[in-house]
């Protein structure tokens, strides 16, 4: 079965200063991978997904995440965080092997960026 | 475009009552998606479709049913409510089988007294 963990329930990062959010996941095929952001009393929005190819991935909002096929790690990373990058991230995965749809979530790291 | 609607936004049930939580998308998706939100647990899968007609269970069934008879609507229903389905429910929609991902309604809170 396909699972997700996000190890750190928070994430506190000063303005200006890089920050990475973590996520380690299983699955028995291939794993489709990806991130989304919840702003406050708002639905999730896709940040950036990981299917094939270059381990190093670029979304919304200048954030990047690194696949690791050998840690089973897709860790979301940005260079230089902003006070409005405030907000709830999950990482997901689904399952190429198992028909590729079912999508599983992590559940969610907090991040606060103060000025 | 309106993406994906939930509909209501905001319910409140007493125990044992049915409802109905609205899911409808103009996108042309084939495939939808209802999750639960609770804190501390992240998103849990409830219920998924492929296509119209199809149906398949997700990690937090019990207690909830859905059907698919367009490719528009993806309704979620609860049998009898219960105070542990107080909740936000989620209806996600996408493209492709594995490799888009999804596009979200904006949620139900749903309080069960």
């Amino acid at each position: 079965a396909q699972s997700v963990a996000q190890p750190e329930d928070q994430v506190n990062v000063a303005e200006g200063n890089p920050l990475t959010v973590k996520c380690t996941y299983s699955v028995s095929g291939n794993p489709y991978l990806f991130w989304y952001v919840q702003y406050p009393n708002r639905g999730l929005q896709f940040l950036l997904k990981y299917i094939t190819g270059d381990n190093l991935v670029k979304g919304s909002y200048g954030f990047e995440a690194e696949f690791n096929k050998s840690q089973t790690s897709f860790h979301l990373k940005k260079p230089s965080a902003l006070v409005s990058d405030s907000a709830l991230y999950f990482c997901a995965v689904r399952d190429s092997k198992a028909g590729g749809f079912k999508t599983i979530f992590g559940a969610g790291t907090r991040l606060f960026v103060k000025a | 475009n309106a993406g994906v609607t939930q509909t209501p936004k905001f319910q409140v049930l007493k125990t044992g009552q049915s409802m109905t939580l609205q899911c409808a998308q103009d996108m042309n998706h084939e495939y939808m998606s209802w999750y639960r939100q609770d804190p501390g647990m992240g998103l849990r899968l409830i219920h998924y479709s492929v296509g119209a007609g199809i149906t398949d269970q997700g990690e937090v069934p019990n207690g909830y049913n859905v059907s698919r008879s367009t490719t528009e609507d993806f309704p979620l229903r609860l049998l009898s409510a219960a105070p542990s389905q107080t909740s936000v429910y989620f209806c996600a929609s996408t493209r492709d089988r594995g490799q888009d991902g999804y596009t979200f309604g904006s949620g139900t809170r749903l309080t069960v007294v």
